[in-house]
């Protein structure tokens, strides 16, 4: 039983497009995340979110969304693709806001804008 | 800005060889570090992680060593085994709002060779 899983696992689609990724973890975490994973596997935070508090990294253009239907999901909307955003996006979760706790990772999807 | 600084790139240890990677930090704040594993097409797992109040920390062939006032830690794998070969990423994280975020390290491609 997938602790976080991710869909899909690969996305191949055309600049301009809107896409979102699903994530859903089954380990009763408070805090979910979402990583870029660049070509240099630079693994780079986007956002951070619980129950009370949304952190997003200033750098992400606010074409990328995160949205919450509920403490278990956490999915990535991305709208206006562009090829900068070929990449790969891990989801992840964590028993409290991460400090101190470790971080489980989904498995990731290859995002590849054409 | 890197907050945390991940040497070497890659390495190549022959079995049995020790393996060993560094890690440097600037945020005084920063009081969680721990290293991730990452194997090709899989999301990093949770290796080992160490707090400052102690110097040393070792879980079977994996050890972590801290240097508080140098601000650098490391990660020594005893005994490398092929089956090590993966990227290693070290982290680190604060306390409270963007600072609990794990920042990762650029990481490290192992290869162990038999």
């Amino acid at each position: 039983d997938t602790a976080v899983s991710q869909t899909p696992k690969y996305l191949v689609t055309q600049m301009g497009n809107d896409k979102s990724i699903k994530c859903e973890q089954n380990l009763g975490h408070d805090t979910m995340y979402w990583y870029k994973q660049d070509s240099k596997k630079f693994l780079k935070i986007m956002f951070s979110y619980n129950n009370k508090e949304l952190i997003i990294n200033e750098t992400v253009p606010n074409r990328f969304s995160p949205k919450s239907p509920d403490k278990a999901h956490l999915n990535l909307h991305i709208n206006s693709l562009e090829l900068g955003d070929s990449a790969v996006y891990f989801c992840a979760s964590s028993q409290d806001t991460g400090h101190n706790y470790g971080y489980t990772f989904g498995s990731g999807t290859r995002l590849t804008v054409v | 800005q890197q907050q945390v600084k991940q040497s070497p790139q890659s390495l190549i240890v022959q079995k049995g060889g020790i393996s060993i990677i560094n890690c440097a930090y600037e945020n005084t704040a920063f009081d969680y570090f721990p290293w991730y594993q990452q194997f090709p097409g899989k999301g990093p797992a949770l290796l080992i992680a160490i707090r400052p109040d102690v110097s040393e920390k070792k879980e079977g062939r994996f050890t972590i060593s801290f240097n508080k006032s140098a601000k650098q830690f490391s990660l020594h794998i005893m005994d490398s085994q092929p089956g090590d070969s993966a990227t290693y990423f070290c982290a680190a994280s604060g306390y409270g709002g963007s600072q609990g975020n794990l920042i990762f390290g650029k990481g490290t491609k192992l290869s162990v060779k038999p």
